[in-house]
């Protein structure tokens, strides 16, 4: 079954640092997303992506964060300068054709900014 | 605005049924319910469309009443396997081309025991 890839599964850094998480995410499929979950919360939209560009944000996604597409396979989120309640666990996730069709989630990539 | 969820957490023996509500205060397109395991990514159930329709997948069935913006998820005889965290997500737009990203409710723990 075709899975959305994610890398690291886990990253710390210093606080103030860049980071970067990687997605790739299922070939055929067309809407990308990140979201994030604080340990024991719930899950929270952050951005969608559609058509090499961004179609909706949350209030989160602020300007330390961005996202590219950089080539025809993996899906980025970046985070400027890293501030410790930036710690959570960041799902990538992509659907066939937005949300009219289930999403399929990567296994997070665990970010813990100290 | 996330959907509301509830109960917030269930314990049932198995075999025994439960229902997880999830309403919304928006007029919505489409509902999804993902299950989530203890450091697992969030697993894709099943999608109501507008329009009230009910769907299954095994034990698993839903139901979406449009008037009202709730949907519910019966689970019938549930199995050890049915534990973990379950979300509703909710979209309330679909621009035919745009990606809305889902808004996830807090989740209901279920809890099954032998």
């Amino acid at each position: 079954e075709p899975e959305v890839t994610q890398t690291p599964s886990h990253q710390v850094t210093q606080m103030g640092q860049e980071v970067i998480l990687r997605c790739v995410p299922i070939s055929n499929h067309l809407y990308f997303y990140w979201y994030r979950q604080i340990l024991g919360q719930k899950v929270e939209f952050l951005v969608s992506f559609y058509n090499n560009e961004i179609s909706e944000k949350s209030e989160i996604f602020d300007d330390q964060f961005s996202v590219e597409r950089p080539d025809g396979s993996n899906f980025t989120l970046k985070i400027r300068s890293t501030k410790l309640e930036d710690s959570a666990m960041y799902f990538c996730a992509s659907s066939e054709a937005g949300p009219i069709y289930g999403y399929t989630f990567g296994s997070g990539t665990r970010l813990t900014v100290v | 605005q996330q959907p509301v969820q509830s109960p917030q957490a269930v314990i049932l023996r198995e075999g025994e049924d439960a229902v997880i509500n999830c309403s919304s205060s928006k007029a919505l397109y489409s509902v999804h319910w993902y299950r989530q395991k203890h450091g697992e990514a969030p697993v894709f159930l099943m999608i109501l469309l507008k329009g009230g329709e009910q769907k299954g997948h095994e034990k698993i069935s839903a139901s979406f009443n449009e008037k009202k913006q709730q949907s519910s998820l019966y689970l019938t005889a549930s199995q050890l396997s049915y534990s973990g965290t379950y979300f509703c997500g909710t979209a309330t737009v679909y621009s035919g081309g745009g990606a809305d990203g889902l808004t996830f409710g807090k989740g209901t723990h279920l809890i099954i025991q032998p």
